[in-house]
């Protein structure tokens, strides 16, 4: 089975600085996908990125990059400029690379960004 | 706005009653999954259909069904309540529901409180 660890469970930035948000995993598979995924107050899951494991890479959605280790099995969220709208609690999440897998998520992060 | 709708989105009710929970899915998405969010289980996937037919199942209580109807909203009913049961309950969908990395976009959830 699949484990997702966010070990960090608040984490604070100012606003327009840079901040990092941790995210290992666990599994035997060799094909998969990773995702983060963010809940604002609004209670609503809005996908941040996404990041196949094949693929060395590492993804990028405007302020919002990924730190892809594979070896480590560590998938970190790096979000540039924090704005005020990026707070939310964030989620990582893992989905094997085969038919009818389903999402497994983290614990998530609180992030506050201070104005 | 992911294009996922859920209704309601609060419900209040009693131990031992029974609530159903409805989705409509994006506009073109024919697999609809279900997950429960509660404190101290996290995330949890529940149910997915595609189609019309059960895909997959996970952490679903027997207490709990769902279904997906021809137009391709879904319902989960939920019955027989138990305060353990107080939730938020998101669905999800996605074009093709196969996994393998696909994108689930989600709906901003339904809020079950059982007294």
């Amino acid at each position: 089975a699949q484990t997702v660890t966010q070990s960090q469970p608040e984490m604070s930035v100012q606003e327009a600085e840079t901040v990092t948000l941790s995210c290992t995993y666990d599994t035997s598979e060799n094909n998969y996908y990773l995702f983060w995924y963010k809940q604002p107050p609004s209670r609503q899951m809005i996908l941040v990125i996404r990041q196949e494991a094949y693929k060395q890479q590492n993804a990028t959605e405007n302020r919002f990059s990924v730190n892809f280790q594979k070896a480590a099995k560590s998938f970190s969220l790096k979000i540039s400029d924090s704005q005020l709208g990026d707070t939310a609690m964030y989620f990582c999440a893992f989905m094997k690379g085969e038919a009818n897998s389903k999402l497994t998520f983290g614990k998530g992060i609180t992030l506050s960004v201070r104005p | 706005d992911s294009g996922v709708t859920q209704t309601p989105k609060h419900l209040i009710t009693a131990t031992g009653q029974r609530v159903t929970l409805r989705c409509s899915p994006r506009s073109g998405d024919l697999s609809v999954y279900w997950y429960q969010q509660s404190l101290d289980q996290g995330l949890q996937f529940l149910i997915q259909y595609y189609n019309g037919e059960e895909r997959a199942k996970g952490n679903i209580l027997e207490r709990f069904s769902a279904q997906q109807f021809p137009d391709l909203h879904s319902e989960l009913n939920l019955s027989s309540l138990e305060l353990g049961d107080s939730a938020l309950y998101f669905c999800a969908s996605s074009v093709v529901g196969t996994g393998n990395g696909e994108k689930l976009f989600f709906g901003s959830g339904t809020q079950l409180s059982v007294l």
